[in-house]
C-alpha cells in the first residue's frame, strides 16, 4: 500500500481565494483524521471521520472551514476565503480502527502559504 | 476536555547519555502512541501502548504507560545523533476515536 496520499505536497494562494486539500486514506481504514501544524499551536485536530461519517469537528477554527468525506477512499478539507493565518502544514492521517490495530497513519501533509 | 502535556520541549543532549521524556495527560485513556518527526517530514509511529503497564522498546528508546498515574515515558538509552528530531506523544481520548497530539519535545542529540 502506498500509505496516505496527500495533494498537493505545497500551495500557495492569494488572500481570498478558496483551497481545497485533498486525502485518500489507507485502503481498509475507516477512520480519518485531519491536523494542522503551526509552530505556535502545535498539531490540532480539527475534524474527524469515522466510517465517513463526520464525528467531532469541534477542532474546525471557523465557518471558512469544512471538511467532506464522499467515499472511503476520498477526503477534502477546503478553506473559503482563505487568510494568511491559515498558513500552516495539514496532515491527513488515517487508521483501521480495530480492537488490536489503532494505529494512526500520517500522509505527508501540505505545506500552505496564504499570502 | 483531554489535555495532553509533553515535557521538556526541549532537549540537548550529548551523545552516550540517557533521558527520558515525560507525557501526561488529563482525562481516562488507556491508549497512547509516540510519534517522530523529522524536520520538513510527516510523523512516523514508533510505539502503540494499549494498556496499564504497557512497555514497548525498540533500539534506544522504550517507552511505557501507567493510566493510573495518567503519564507516559520515553525513555532514551545512550542517544545517538540518528535520535535527533521532535517526539510526540498522543492519548486517543476514551471511549471516543479522537486522538490528542501533546506539544512535542524537540531533541538535539551532539557529539
Amino acid at each position: 500500500d502506498a500509505g496516505v496520499i496527500q495533494s498537493p505536497r505545497h500551495e500557495v494562494t492569494e488572500m481570498g481565494q478558496e483551497v481545497t486539500l485533498r486525502c485518500k486514506p489507507i485502503s481498509g481504514h475507516n477512520s480519518l483524521f485531519w491536523y494542522r501544524q503551526t509552530m505556535m499551536r502545535g498539531l490540532e485536530l480539527l475534524i474527524y471521520f469515522n466510517n465517513n461519517v463526520p464525528i467531532d469537528d469541534s477542532g474546525m477554527p471557523e465557518d471558512r472551514f469544512s471538511a467532506k468525506m464522499p467515499n472511503a477512499s476520498f477526503s477534502t478539507l477546503k478553506i473559503q476565503p482563505s487568510e494568511p493565518r491559515d498558513s500552516a502544514v495539514y496532515f491527513c492521517a488515517s487508521s483501521p480502527r480495530t480492537d488490536t490495530n489503532t494505529e494512526a497513519f500520517f500522509g505527508q501533509g501540505t505545506r500552505l502559504t496564504v499570502v | 476536555e483531554l489535555k495532553v502535556e509533553q515535557n521538556p520541549l526541549f532537549l540537548s543532549m550529548q551523545e552516550g547519555k540517557n533521558y527520558t521524556i515525560y507525557c501526561n495527560y488529563s482525562t481516562t485513556s488507556d491508549r497512547l502512541y509516540w510519534y517522530r518527526q523529522d524536520p520538513g517530514k510527516s510523523l512516523e509511529s514508533l510505539f502503540v501502548l494499549l494498556s496499564n503497564g504497557a512497555v514497548k522498546q525498540e533500539g534506544r528508546l522504550m517507552a511505557s504507560l501507567d493510566t493510573k498515574a495518567r503519564l507516559s515515558t520515553l525513555h532514551i538509552t545512550a542517544a545517538v545523533h540518528d535520535l535527533s528530531a521532535t517526539y510526540f506523544c498522543a492519548v486517543e481520548s476514551f471511549n471516543t476515536d479522537k486522538l490528542i497530539f501533546g506539544t512535542g519535545t524537540r531533541l538535539q542529540v551532539f557529539p
